[in-house]
């Protein structure tokens, strides 16, 4: 089965700090994601990337940057959060092909507040 | 552009009943439709998937869900609802080289015992 961890379930930080959410995947996808969450807005998606060190806008990446450096390591950085950042923040992966780059495997998801 | 309405926010059903939850999706050419489940705090689970073919598909823990190209319908269905099916349920449309996976707002299903 395919595996995607998210490195915290819950995240406290102050408005301001730099916060870095880590997505692993064990299933050697190309392709990665990062969504948020929020009551009656669904998900809307931030970044995605193709290949290592390749990257996508979404559809609201202002006030997000993402790394990835390595293929099953896809990274999410908030560089001054903001108490509006405050929300679930999910990872998916997908193997590349068509359809295939569509059938998304998510993490567990990390809660973040922003106080 | 690509979009999903799910039109029920919230639906309850008792235990034991038929199930059917609505999607209708907006895409301009052969879409991949998805069906995500997602309990309380936790990610989204794939329930199943429409790719091509049989336009009746079968998922995991008994759901089904049926592509109708002539209403851009993909509902979800259940003959017999357990109370661990309560959860929010997530209809998704993408297609071709677009990468996008556009999601619907999600249907929250309640179970009465």
């Amino acid at each position: 089965d395919v595996k995607v961890t998210q490195s915290s379930r819950y995240l406290v930080k102050r408005t301001g700090e730099k916060v870095f959410l880590e997505c692993v995947q064990d299933m050697d996808h190309e392709n990665m994601f990062w969504y948020r969450q929020d009551p009656g807005l669904g998900l809307r998606l931030i970044y995605f990337s193709y290949d290592v060190k390749m990257k996508e806008k979404g559809d609201i990446p202002e006030g997000y940057s993402v790394s990835r450096e390595k293929k099953e390591r896809f990274s999410l950085i908030l560089e001054s959060a903001s108490t509006n950042q405050t929300s679930m923040y999910l990872c998916a992966s997908s193997s590349p092909g068509s359809g295939r780059r569509n059938e998304q495997f998510f993490g567990p998801g990390t809660r973040l507040t922003v106080l | 552009a690509q979009s999903v309405t799910q039109p029920d926010i919230h639906i309850t059903v008792s235990e034991g009943a038929s199930l059917e939850l609505r999607c209708n999706y907006s895409y301009g050419a052969t879409p991949y439709l998805f069906w995500y489940v997602q309990s309380p705090g936790q990610g989204l689970q794939l329930l199943l998937k429409y790719f091509s073919g049989d336009t009746l598909v079968q998922g995991i823990k008994g759901f089904e869900a049926e592509f109708k190209r002539s209403q851009s319908s993909f509902n979800l269905r259940k003959p017999s609802v357990h109370w661990s099916d309560a959860a929010e349920y997530f209809c998704a449309v993408g297609g071709g080289s677009n990468y996008k996976l556009t999601f619907g707002k999600g249907t929250l299903l309640t179970v009465n015992p």
